[in-house]
């Protein structure tokens, strides 16, 4: 069962500005840090965004990650064909004492 | 070149065991935590392990608990899991994930997974 809870989907057209919200607890996002997975359709899961909104090297700048309180949320600008994916939000659960997912979002390219 | 690659799966009754392994090269094996992810057909990512650097510390998702170990050889570069009194809730992709621990937690390198079907 997910603790992170996400919009199931999202959408928009080429060059718009998406955004995928994230939403936990106190024990998750309210005391730890959130990254960003992005799964591409038949792939294994990417790095995105990690410490809440750092890019690995190779990552391009049209993706963003904020968090405030027990929410988080990514950012896509410039939305690209490319981009259609699932996205998952994770974060270390204290109380769990384990990691936790995001229900997923998927993303698709209007 | 960095890669993580999974082996093992396969088709187990429910009630079997199953070994998983995780073959890393292209960075220093020792120096990291690893994890298990899971992943049933069409749906979402799951945790299901890690495991410290020396195999000292471990966690486990309650689901597991019991019936799942996780381990490591640093001398071969391998990870593993076994898998025992599988479920058909257990039926997934696994894949083996590096975790970095820098200031926080993530998964910075993926295998491409196995899969794991439990049925009779």
């Amino acid at each position: 069962q997910s603790v992170l809870t996400q919009p199931p989907s999202a959408s928009g057209t080429p060059g718009q500005r998406v955004t995928i919200s994230c939403s936990g607890s106190s024990s998750n996002i309210g005391s730890n840090t959130v990254n960003w997975y992005q799964q591409l359709p038949g792939t294994a899961p990417k790095l995105l965004i990690y410490n809440n909104n750092q890019r690995p090297s190779g990552v391009p700048d049209r993706f963003s990650g904020s968090k405030s309180g027990t929410s988080a949320s990514l950012a896509i600008s410039g939305l690209q064909s490319e981009d259609e994916a699932d996205y998952y939000c994770a974060a270390w659960d204290d109380r769990l004492n384990g990691h936790v997912f995001g229900t997923g979002t998927k993303v698709t390219v209007l | 070149e960095v890669q993580l690659v999974e082996s093992g799966g396969g088709l187990v009754q429910p009630g079997g065991s199953l070994r998983l392994s995780c073959a890393a090269s292209g960075f220093i094996f020792s120096s990291y935590w690893m994890s298990w992810v899971r992943q049933a057909p069409g749906k979402g990512l799951e945790w299901v392990a890690n495991i410290k650097q020396d195999g000292s510390d471990k966690y486990y998702v309650d689901s597991v608990k019991g019936r799942f170990t996780i381990s490591r050889d640093n001398a071969k570069n391998s990870l593993y899991l076994q898998m025992n009194s599988l479920r058909a809730e257990d039926t997934a992709v696994y894949y083996c994930a590096r975790l970095t621990t820098m200031i926080t937690w993530y998964f910075d390198l993926w295998g491409r997974g196995t899969l794991v079907t439990v049925s009779s």
